[in-house]
């Protein structure tokens, strides 16, 4: 109940062309969705995070969908550029039950081709 | 602003020996520090959660006289990889918050540090 799955674990897309990483959740009691970008041999660096308050947020080419009833998020990266090429996590935390401990996905690689 | 800095950033140590990591928050107080352990192409394991002057929390599984957290102020952080191994070989990643709210005070990470033990 405590994972988040990711998909997909790997993902080509085309500089200019949208990517697209799903995930899901069990735990109703998860209340905060982060997703993380990580480069190689660097640590994780947080991109954007939502709230189930709202179904969508958008910072510049980065949205979060988010669906509650379906217990799913997924990130969406529009305008794909090289410099995207990275490990992106998505995660999920709940206040209630242990608010300082943030459950990642196991990760999709991203590799933007020119 | 919310810089943690992790050193050191590589280590090549001969088996048997002890390392120290050094996790620091540089432009901030961290109530509360986390270490993770990462695999090649995997995801973030996490190890334990350190409080400043308290005792570490340790993940089920992980063993507490191996892996030796300080949180000796709010600023800083250490682990020591105690009698090291080959199977110890991994990238370690801590990060830190500010306060007990997520979504308000993120989790910052360090850039880690991949150790090798020979």
């Amino acid at each position: 109940q405590q994972q988040v799955k990711q998909s997909p674990q790997s993902l080509i897309v085309q500089k200019g062309g949208i990517s697209i990483i799903n995930c899901a959740y069990e735990n109703t009691a998860f209340d905060y969705f982060p997703w993380y970008q990580q480069f190689p041999g660097k640590g994780p660096a947080l991109l954007i995070a939502i709230r189930p308050d709202v179904s969508e947020k958008k910072e510049g080419r980065f949205t979060i969908s988010f669906n509650k009833s379906a217990k799913q998020f997924s990130l969406h990266i529009m305008d794909s550029q090289p410099g995207d090429s990275a490990t992106y996590f998505c995660a999920a935390s709940g206040t209630e039950t242990s608010y300082d401990k943030v459950i990642f996905g196991p990760g999709t690689s991203l590799s933007v081709i020119p | 602003g919310a810089v943690v800095s992790q050193h050191p950033s590589r280590v090549i140590c001969k088996s048997g020996t002890s390392v120290k990591i050094e996790c620091r928050s540089l432009d901030f107080q961290a109530t509360t520090m986390f270490w993770y352990r990462q695999f090649p192409k995997k995801s973030l394991m996490l190890m334990a959660t350190s409080n400043e002057g308290s005792k570490a929390t340790y993940e089920q599984g992980v063993e507490k006289d191996k892996f030796l957290i300080n949180h000796a102020s709010l600023t800083l952080s250490t682990l020591t990889v105690t009698s090291a191994h080959p199977e110890d070989s991994s990238f370690y990643i801590c990060s830190a918050i500010v306060e007990r709210d997520l979504y308000n005070s993120p989790l910052h990470f360090g850039n880690g540090t991949r150790l090798t033990v020979t």
